[in-house]
């Protein structure tokens, strides 16, 4: 079945850190970019990050920068963010995304929720 | 001033035609952009819709129908999408998307209600 599944998620305080993962199936992991893609309760999308198919580029959102860090490992067919010094305005469901060779994010899993709350 | 600009919601009727607006800021050519559409329903991940440039720099999602097409209005430095033949499942949440200045933007989004 070809599908992306994150997991992760769940309540953390100001301040501290917490690891997204991102397991692919069904298809070949290693030939996709792949991005980190939120969305706050009652908002919009916001885009986090991206990492090339061979992990050789990364970029970030301007909101992000330097506090997550982005990551594949091919071998387990997996996809990582790394999120450090996580602020309230980090709460949002935090989607992984395939981007086919056009640009288009073609495949989404369904999100995990990530609470930044004292 | 947003990268992108969608207006936050727009009504439209069954069988009618609806024109989605996704307004580049001023200084970003939208002829020098592909423009990529997602539709997002409740409780749910977007779904990539098509990818639009110019007419020979198109892209339709995979099973999306033809009666969502993309365009852009030059005077108006926006990306189009139309949706025609509207029905109630295509009730939602529409976004755009650009990759500019190393970096994907999405807009606000548009909640185009079928009624």
């Amino acid at each position: 079945q070809v599908q992306l599944v994150e997991s992760g998620g769940g309540v953390v305080q100001p301040g501290r850190s917490l690891r997204l993962s991102c397991a692919a199936s069904g298809f070949i992991f290693s030939r996709y970019g792949l991005h980190w893609v939120r969305q706050a309760p009652g908002k919009g999308l916001d885009w986090v990050a991206v990492i090339w198919s061979d992990g050789s580029n990364k970029y970030y959102g301007d909101s992000v920068k330097g506090r997550f860090t982005i990551s594949r490992d091919n071998s387990k067919n997996t996809l990582y963010l790394q999120m450090n010094s996580l602020r309230a305005e980090d709460t949002a469901v935090y989607y992984c995304a395939r981007e086919e060779t056009s640009g288009g994010f073609d495949m989404w899993g369904q999100g995990t929720m990530v609470s930044v709350s004292s | 001033q947003a990268v992108l600009t969608q207006p936050s919601s727009l009504s439209a009727s069954p069988g009618a035609s609806a024109s989605l607006t996704c307004t580049l800021r001023s200084g970003i050519n939208v002829g020098t952009y592909r423009i990529y559409w997602y539709q997002q329903k409740p409780g749910s991940p977007p779904q990539y819709l098509l990818r639009y440039k110019s007419d020979s720099d198109k892209q339709q999602g995979s099973g999306v129908p033809s009666r969502f097409s993309g365009s852009t209005d030059a005077s108006a430095n926006a990306g189009i999408l139309l949706i025609s033949g509207l029905q109630s499942e295509d009730e939602a949440d529409y976004y755009c998307m650009i990759w500019h200045s190393s970096a994907w933007v999405f807009g606000g989004g548009t909640k185009l209600t079928v009624l």
